[in-house]
């Protein structure tokens, strides 16, 4: 079974900081490698996605840097809110990780 | 695009029984996908399910499991004898065309006493 590792598993960060949540995967044929956003007691949210063939995408405070040589992707969030406290994510191809559970302290 | 809607929210039912959980209404899509997440872990593929049949499943979806499509829109995963070990939230997602990911429904939390 392919397999998609996340680190870390729980991140602290201060409002106004830098959050980033990582992702590695071994099968190179995924098409598009996506982040996912949940709340307690609620569905994963679909919350940006990267294809193969470009390096960066952005929207809004949210970035996603892939590195495929490295067989890695990358979720950073700027400006860390509180409401961005949620547990996130990565997703390729059906396959998660086990979750990174973002705390952003006011 | 609607939400993709799971009824009921949440079911409690004694071990041995038989569930059924609904992924309802859904038109006009191919590809649906059942999850589970047991409380505080990472969400599980399931299996999923690609006109009217099923295209992968993952080693947690045996024989206790089945899922259909009984009349063309609403989405079913079934429990035949529940355990324990079954409790936890159930999530259908589609994946919708030209996305980048999925979109998951509210969930059913299954709890088995």
């Amino acid at each position: 079974q392919q397999q998609v590792k996340q680190s870390p598993q729980s991140l602290i960060v201060q409002k106004g900081g830098i959050s980033i949540i990582n992702c590695a995967y071994e099968n190179t044929a995924f098409d598009y490698f996506p982040w996912y956003q949940q709340f307690p007691g609620k569905g994963p949210a679909l919350l940006i996605a990267i294809r193969p063939d470009v390096s960066e995408k952005k929207e809004g405070r949210f970035t996603i840097s892939f590195n495929k040589s490295a067989k890695q992707f990358s979720l950073h969030i700027m400006d860390s809110q509180p409401g961005d406290s949620a547990t996130y994510f990565c997703g390729p191809d059906m396959r998660f990780g086990a979750g990174t559970r973002l705390t952003v302290k006011p | 695009e609607p939400e993709v809607t799971q009824t009921p929210s949440h079911q409690v039912t004694q071990m041995g029984q038989e569930v059924i959980l609904r992924c309802v209404p859904i038109s006009n899509h191919l590809y649906f996908y059942w999850y589970r997440q047991i409380l505080g872990q990472k969400v599980e593929f399931l299996v999923s399910f690609y006109n009217n049949e099923i295209s992968e499943k993952s080693e947690i979806f045996d024989d206790q499991f089945s899922v259909e499509r009984p009349d063309g829109s609403n989405f079913t995963l079934k429990i035949r004898s529940t355990k324990l070990e079954d409790s936890a939230m159930y999530f259908c997602a589609r994946e919708d065309k030209g996305a980048e990911g999925y979109t998951f429904g509210s969930g059913t939390r299954l709890t088995v006493v």
